[in-house]
């Protein structure tokens, strides 16, 4: 049973430059979450997909923005990157669109530092 | 949306009972406390929830104060590889600072 999976694990960008996190979700799973974590703080809510539509979003401006295709994968678009954005970007699948009592299964995570 | 209070960092003795604490004092009849654990550089990673009463399964017991105002993490023998920042959260995870920092625990020989 495939855990969630998320790519690429590093990636180094410039100010300025565009960037795409691709996450797949565990077997059964429709729903996907993005999270950003700074170092040394927990993880925050970016925004959360569901029938390949944004359903809920967290705190973060519109440079942020994602997409849910029809096998339930998603991705994570930032744009015009800042130094800010360098984090660990988390992706986390669960079973329904309940954010608040569902059990979220992670990734791995994708490290992103602009430079 | 309820919010949780953790110490910054503890540490037990391998092979001992790693008990680790949290106060939720304004939560919810109807909410849930969650446990997540996130070892360097990784995922979280699910442990355990509860709503009412305490809970068990194989990698930890969850001890729910009959008030509901805090709870306790148990991992009945801690070994190194339990060594990891314990997040103990109220959902909604889309609620700010929802994880917040988390307990460091240090598992030493």
């Amino acid at each position: 049973d495939a855990g969630v999976t998320q790519s690429p694990t590093h990636l180094i960008k410039t100010r300025g430059q565009q960037v795409t996190l691709r996450c797949s979700p565990k077997s059964g799973h429709d729903t996907v979450s993005w999270y950003q974590q700074a170092l040394g703080q927990g993880p925050q809510f970016i925004f959360q997909y569901y029938e390949e539509e944004e359903r809920q979003r967290g705190n973060f401006p519109d440079r942020f923005s994602g997409h849910q295709f029809p096998n339930y994968s998603s991705e994570l678009n930032v744009n015009a990157l800042l130094l800010g954005d360098s984090a660990l970007y988390l992706c986390a699948s669960s079973l329904t669109r309940h954010l608040s009592t569902d059990t979220q299964y992670f990734g791995p995570g994708t490290r992103l530092t602009v430079l | 949306d309820a919010k949780t209070t953790q110490p910054p960092s503890m540490d037990c003795a391998e092979g001992r009972a790693a008990n680790l604490p949290c106060n939720h004092s304004t939560i919810s009849g109807n909410e849930y406390v969650y446990w997540y654990r996130q070892i360097h550089s990784q995922g979280p990673q699910y442990i355990i929830h509860g709503l009412k009463n305490n809970e068990t399964n194989e990698m930890a017991s969850l001890i729910i104060t009959e008030d509901r105002k805090s709870s306790t993490l148990i991992l009945p023998h801690a070994t190194l590889r339990d060594t990891a920042v314990y997040y103990c959260i109220v959902p909604p995870y889309a609620g700010k600072s929802t994880f917040g920092d988390g307990t460091t625990l240090t598992v030493k020989p």
